[in-house]
């Protein structure tokens, strides 16, 4: 069965550190899409970054990396520099070419501190 | 652009009750997908609708029930309120023929609470 595991209920980063957030998957497919949403306490569902199995690089998006690391079957996020406004709850998710829907992780909530 | 818009932003209903809410798509997007989001959980799929066409349903009860229109909005329908149906709702569109790339763009969200 297809599922996202996002093993750090929260975290707490230094404003202006490096913060990586953790995501592995599991699936038989050899086709799929990993995707990182932020939600913040409005709600919202914000898209940060994509990464597909084929891709070789990582994908990149200003402050947010993906560290794809596929033999492993791991998505971390990297969050360089990271600022106060990055304080929210972060979703890794993932859709594979035979199923459309997004497959959600628990979620991470991270606070940045001053 | 004006991206995924959702109404209600809130909504309170009693048990045994109906309810509908709406989302209309990004301009250009074709599909449209609708999640629940219990509080302190991540998002449960429910359906996905592409070209009017439901082209996927998550493990739901049949007391939930979706529909695109034309112009590519959605409704989502439930009958029967419980009381564990009280959560947020998320709507996100996509272009829908983009296989795994297919990058789904969400609401603000519609919260429903049952009583």
């Amino acid at each position: 069965a297809q599922k996202i595991t996002q093993t750090q209920p929260g975290m707490f980063v230094q404003e202006k550190e490096a913060v990586t957030l953790d995501c592995t998957y599991d699936t038989s497919d050899q086709s799929y899409g990993l995707f990182w949403y932020k939600q913040p306490s409005s709600g919202e569902m914000i898209f940060l970054i994509y990464q597909g199995s084929y891709d070789e690089q990582n994908a990149t998006e200003g402050r947010y990396s993906l560290n794809f690391q596929k033999a492993r079957k791991s998505a971390n996020l990297v969050i360089s520099a990271s600022q106060l406004g990055d304080s929210a709850m972060y979703f890794c998710a993932m859709t594979l070419d035979s199923n459309y829907q997004l497959i959600w992780g628990a979620g991470t909530k991270l606070i940045i501190k001053p | 652009d004006a991206g995924v818009t959702q109404s209600p932003t809130h909504l309170i209903k009693t048990r045994g009750q109906q309810v509908t809410l709406r989302c209309s798509p990004i301009s250009g997007h074709k599909s449209v997908s609708w999640y629940q989001q219990v509080l302190g959980q991540g998002p449960q799929f429910i359906f996905q609708y592409y070209e009017k066409e439901e082209r996927g349903r998550g493990n739901f009860p049949d007391r939930f029930s979706a529909r695109q229109f034309p112009n590519y909005s959605s409704e989502l329908n439930v009958n029967a309120l419980l009381l564990g149906d009280s959560a947020l709702y998320l709507c996100a569109s996509s272009l829908g023929d983009r296989g795994r790339e297919d990058t789904q763009y969400f609401g603000p969200g519609t919260r429903l609470t049952v009583l």
